[in-house]
Parts: structure tokens; sequence; C-alpha cells
């Protein structure tokens, strides 16, 4: 069973520019999850899809972070305009439940550097 | 108060021996949990998930659950330096999941 995938694996941007990321889950995985995680800290949750849908976008900075779930399959997550807070590994997870008590795999990461 | 709590580490252990993470979760409607480790510059990999009270053994790895006391521990026994990673901690409620920020453990040969 193919695992969670993600590209790009790494990228740099300057400030202010916008980036985008991608993640395709775990194939009949119902819940997707974008997470950013800052070195030296648990993953933080971006936003929660469960099929289409959004779940939880709470801890998402909507002036700037935008997220979408085609299809109820592939997810892109878009920065724009980019900070310099934001460099980070962007993290996408899913599960098979369609609701956040069940296990969640992880894919590689982006790792985003902003300067 | 952070959701769940886990002490940063380092956690030193030699090789051979019995590695103890703990974690604590704020929480009392928690339902299920998780440990992951994580090695440097990778993703977070999935170990165990445990869901009701009491012990849950997989090879090496022992998962324990209090949910009384609100707290969850991960055992490792006859550690080897490839266990050297930080052990991420996760706890659901069904509705959200929570990740601590990690206890480093580091196995000396």
């Amino acid at each position: 069973e193919a695992g969670v995938a993600q590209s790009p694996r790494y990228k740099i941007i300057e400030k202010r520019q916008s980036v985008a990321f991608w993640c395709n889950p775990i194939s009949g995985h119902a819940t997707l999850y974008w997470y950013q995680q800052i070195l030296g800290q648990g993953p933080k949750l971006l936003i929660q899809f469960q099929n289409n849908g959004v779940v939880d976008d709470s801890q998402l900075p909507k002036d700037r972070f935008s997220a979408e779930r085609l299809k109820g399959v592939d997810s892109t997550l878009k920065i724009q305009p980019a900070k310099l807070e934001d460099s980070a590994v962007y993290l996408c997870a899913s599960s098979f439940a369609d609701h956040a008590g069940y296990e969640q795999y992880f894919g590689p990461g982006t790792r985003l550097t902003v300067t | 108060q952070k959701e769940v709590e886990q002490n940063s580490g380092p956690l030193s252990v030699p090789e051979g021996a019995i590695a103890s993470l703990n974690c604590t979760y704020s929480d009392r409607g928690s339902q299920s949990f998780f440990w992951y480790r994580q090695y440097s510059g990778k993703s977070p990999e999935l170990i165990m998930s445990i869901y009701s009270n009491g012990d849950k053994e997989d090879g090496r790895f022992t998962a324990q659950l209090n949910k009384a006391s609100q707290y969850v521990s991960l055992l490792i026994r006859d550690s080897q330096p490839s266990d050297s990673a930080t052990y991420l901690c996760a706890v659901s409620n069904f509705n959200k999941f929570y990740f601590g920020s990690g206890t480093k453990l580091n196995v000396k040969p």
C-alpha cells in the first residue's frame, strides 16, 4: 500500500512570495490533515478535511494560508504572501476514519525556508 | 495549560536498558492515544496506539494508559542506538487530535 505522498520536498522562497504544497493521501483514507512543525516543537494542526469538507481550520492563518481538497482525495496548501515565520516543515497526514480518533499516517513533509 | 505535556529531555539511557517516556494530557474526554517516533529530519512514524486502560505490548514497545491519572507512557525494552529519536505523544477526543512537543531519547552504545 502506497503511503502519503507530498511534493515538493524542499522549497526556498523570499518573503512576500507565494508557495503551494501538494498532498496525496493513502487510498481510501477519508480524513486528511495539514500540520506545521517548527523545529523543536510538535506538529501543529492547520486544517483537517473529512472527505472534501473542512472539519477544523481554527488554527489556519486565513489571511495568508488557504487549502482545498479536490474531490475528497488530493489536497493543496497555499501560502500567499509568505513571512519569515512560516519557515517550517509542512506535514500532510491521512487517516482511514472519518473522525479524529484513529491512527494518522504522515507523508515525508515539505521543508519550507523563507528568506 | 497545554493539552499534551511531555518532558523535552534529552533522556539518555545506555544500550540494553529500558527507556521510559511519559505523557500527561488535560482533556478527560480523550479516547485514543498514540506514540509516534520522529527521527531528525524525518516525519513522524506511528509506533503504538492504545484505547483502553492498561498495557499494550508490541515487540520491544509497551504502551501504558491510566485514564484516571490522565497519563500515558511508552516503555522501550532493550534500547538500541537506533531508537535514538524524538518520541511524540498524541491524544484525541475523536474531534481534535493533539500532539505533545516530544521527548528526545538518546541511547548510548
